[in-house]
């Protein structure tokens, strides 16, 4: 199962929205509504932000959302705050039953 | 509070053999289902193995499948990778991960275990 795409880097000014963009195929991303993002600054475990496209876990502040269209799913993040910089990960579940990453995307808040 | 303490890891040679364990507490640890995920220094996540509950169902992504094996015990809360036959590219940060019974969304992560496999 090959890693689903995401770009590199993205950066937004304290305030700004931006988004985070993770590309798979019919197989995963485009197949299942289940796709997860993660949060993960440096040294630190990965943490759960979003389930189900679009459900955020309890605890996660709404400025995080989801969503999804055809083989491509989103992260958007509003009222961007220095502690959003941080790595973000995407997930899909898949055909082989199995889930798969994205490649990762470095967020830098200017 | 919800807790996943991952152990065993280390320096290891090439072809060698390592055993990581999980010990999880704060929840009831037979009725979730588990991975591990690992993560390469200065890359990105990579899941790793997938346990039921019961551990009746197993997974493993391609690039392990053969060499490791992952297992539970439901009376002990703990989880566990026996990695046989390891290579350089097996060097990672190994990290436990809860199923958040959603279909791939882990919800509680240990704070990770470091493999080398360096000669």
């Amino acid at each position: 199962q090959s890693a689903l795409t995401q770009p590199a880097s993205v950066s937004g000014s304290p305030g700004q929205s931006i988004t985070i963009s993770c590309t798979g195929t019919s197989s995963d991303v485009g197949g299942y509504n289940y796709v997860s993002w993660y949060q993960q600054h440096p040294g630190k475990a990965p943490k759960l932000m979003i389930y189900e496209v679009s459900n955020r876990p309890s605890g996660v502040p709404d400025r995080f959302s989801g969503s999804k269209s055809g083989n491509t799913a989103s992260l958007t993040i509003s009222g961007l705050q220095a502690e959003d910089e941080a790595d973000y990960y995407c997930s899909s579940y898949t055909s082989s039953s199995t889930p798969v990453f994205g490649g990762g995307t470095k967020l830098t808040v200017l | 509070e919800v807790q996943l303490v991952e152990s065993g890891g280390g320096l290891v040679q090439p072809g060698g053999s390592l055993r990581l364990s999980c010990a999880a507490s704060g929840f009831t640890f037979s009725s979730y289902e588990m991975n591990w995920v690992r993560q390469a220094p200065g890359k990105g996540l990579e899941w790793v193995s997938y346990i039921s509950s019961s551990g009746s169902t197993i997974y493993y992504a391609d690039s392990v499948k053969g060499r490791f094996t992952i297992s539970r015990d439901n009376a002990k809360n703990s989880l566990y990778l026996q990695m046989n036959s390891l290579r350089a590219e097996d060097t990672a940060v190994y990290y436990c991960a809860r199923d958040s019974g959603s279909l791939a969304a882990a919800d509680y992560w240990g704070q990770g275990t470091l493999v080398t496999v360096s000669s």
